[in-house]
């Protein structure tokens, strides 16, 4: 059965820390893997990632893929109170239907 | 201006009765999707539909049924035979199979009461 695990589930710093949050995964017949930001509704998308070791940037967010080692990581750098939120992680299979998601890692970032 | 819209927004219901959430994209996307989101949990698939008239069960179908007559709308129906119904509703869509990028509505919290 297709998995993938978040670590850590929950996390807690100080503003201007740096956070690297961590998606594992075991899938059949891995296409892709997305990122997505969860503040209090609709996941909105952050990065998606095809290939091992092509870092995706976006200010000061960052994501990179290993597909051997079947991970990915997300790094978040000086963050800010507003990078507070539920940071899922899924993977595509390679027929492109379906979608599995982790449990996400909770991150509160404090003034 | 292009996206999906989840209603209601928030809802809820006695035990034992049916209840009907809407889900509306006008993205052009062909597959849609319906998850289950869960307090400190990650999102379940319920249903999701490829094409018009035709949709797959996911993880957690039991209790829950689709339908998809067109294109653009997805509705899903919680029935009084899921044990447990209380939960955050989630849509989403995505151009199939070209693209890998999901985009998600708003959600619908469903309460029963």
């Amino acid at each position: 059965e297709d998995k993938v695990v978040q670590s850590p589930l929950s996390l807690v710093v100080h503003e201007g820390d740096t956070v690297t949050l961590n998606c594992s995964y075991e899938v059949t017949n891995f296409r892709s893997l997305l990122w997505y930001k969860q503040e209090k509704k609709a996941p909105t998308f952050l990065f998606m990632l095809t290939s091992s070791g092509i870092e995706k940037k976006s200010g000061r967010l960052s994501s990179i893929l290993d597909k051997k080692e079947l991970f990915s990581i997300l790094n978040i750098t000086a963050t800010q109170t507003g990078d507070s939120a539920v940071y899922l992680c899924a993977v595509l299979d390679n027929y492109g239907q379906n979608f599995v998601f982790g449990p996400g890692t909770r991150l509160s970032v404090l003034p | 201006d292009g996206g999906i819209t989840q209603s209601p927004k928030y809802l809820f219901r006695k035990e034992g009765q049916n209840v009907t959430l809407s889900c509306e994209q006008n993205l052009n996307h062909d597959a849609m999707y319906w998850y289950r989101q869960d307090p400190g949990q990650g999102l379940r698939l319920i249903y999701y539909s490829q094409i018009v008239n035709d949709f797959q069960k996911g993880d957690i179908a039991e209790g829950y049924s689709v339908s998809r007559e067109k294109k653009e709308s997805f509705p899903l129906t919680v029935t009084s035979a899921q044990k447990n119904p209380t939960a955050f509703y989630l849509c989403a869509s995505k151009s199939y199979p070209r693209q890998d990028t999901q985009y998600f509505g708003p959600g619908t919290r469903l309460t029963v009461l």
